[in-house]
């Protein structure tokens, strides 16, 4: 079936340096809907960014992902890491014929001053 | 608009005991979802309403786990017989339509001793 992998469990960096966060997905299908998710502490899970379109860099809250189907990926970046995006977040996808979500195991960033 | 309300936020069960969850769904959202949230597993699927529909329960464990929709304004997960290792936080979203943005609840933190 389908699924997603997060290999980082746990990334830590220093305030000012660039994020990537790691995500590839398996599917058989080709509409293929990828997501980021924010977790922060005490909230909800909220949308972060989403995408479809192979090859489009798609663009939030100075996050960005692109959508490489023929590597199968969809890693998050950010330029320059804050403290605020301390927070677990999740690849997700969307496929198959029912259009059900599957998530990955989440990797948790964590900002040091 | 009130979000995605689910009811109770923490409930604590002795083994063997049954738990029901409640989700109220953002006012006409059609699609209706419920997930585990646990460190190991991160987000596990559980089960997807479309139109109060049962779509997807691929990710219901079959024995003691059970989902209704009886109307477009909630949504019960019923435990039967809970053990220790169904201890989770289980998180409902709703949506508007298949693949597209899924908005979460504050979930539920069930604990079985």
């Amino acid at each position: 079936g389908d699924s997603v992998t997060q290999k980082e469990g746990l990334v830590t960096l220093t305030e000012g340096l660039p994020v990537m966060l790691n995500c590839t997905y398996q599917t058989i299908y080709s509409n293929a809907f990828l997501f980021w998710y924010v977790h922060y502490l005490n909230e909800s899970p909220r949308l972060l960014l989403k995408s479809s379109t192979d090859n489009k860099r798609t663009e939030h809250q100075g996050f960005h992902a692109t959508l490489h189907k023929s590597s199968s990926s969809f890693h998050l970046q950010k330029s320059s890491a804050q403290l605020s995006d301390s927070a677990l977040y999740y690849c997700a996808l969307s496929a198959s014929n029912t259009n059900k979500v599957v998530f990955g195991t989440g990797t948790r960033l964590q900002v040091l001053p | 608009n009130a979000g995605v309300i689910q009811t109770p936020r923490h409930k604590v069960t002795g083994k063997g005991q049954e738990a029901t969850l409640w989700c109220e769904p953002i006012s006409g959202h059609s699609a209706v979802f419920w997930y585990r949230q646990t460190i190991v597993q991160g987000l596990e699927f559980l089960t997807y309403f479309r139109n109060q529909a049962p779509i997807d329960d691929s990710g219901m464990p079959k024995e003691r786990f059970s989902a209704q929709m009886p109307n477009q304004s909630h949504s019960t997960l019923k435990i039967q017989s809970t053990q220790p290792q169904d201890s989770a936080v289980y998180l409902c979203a709703s949506g508007t339509g298949d693949q597209d943005t899924q908005y979460f609840g504050p979930g539920t933190r069930l604990l079985v001793l």
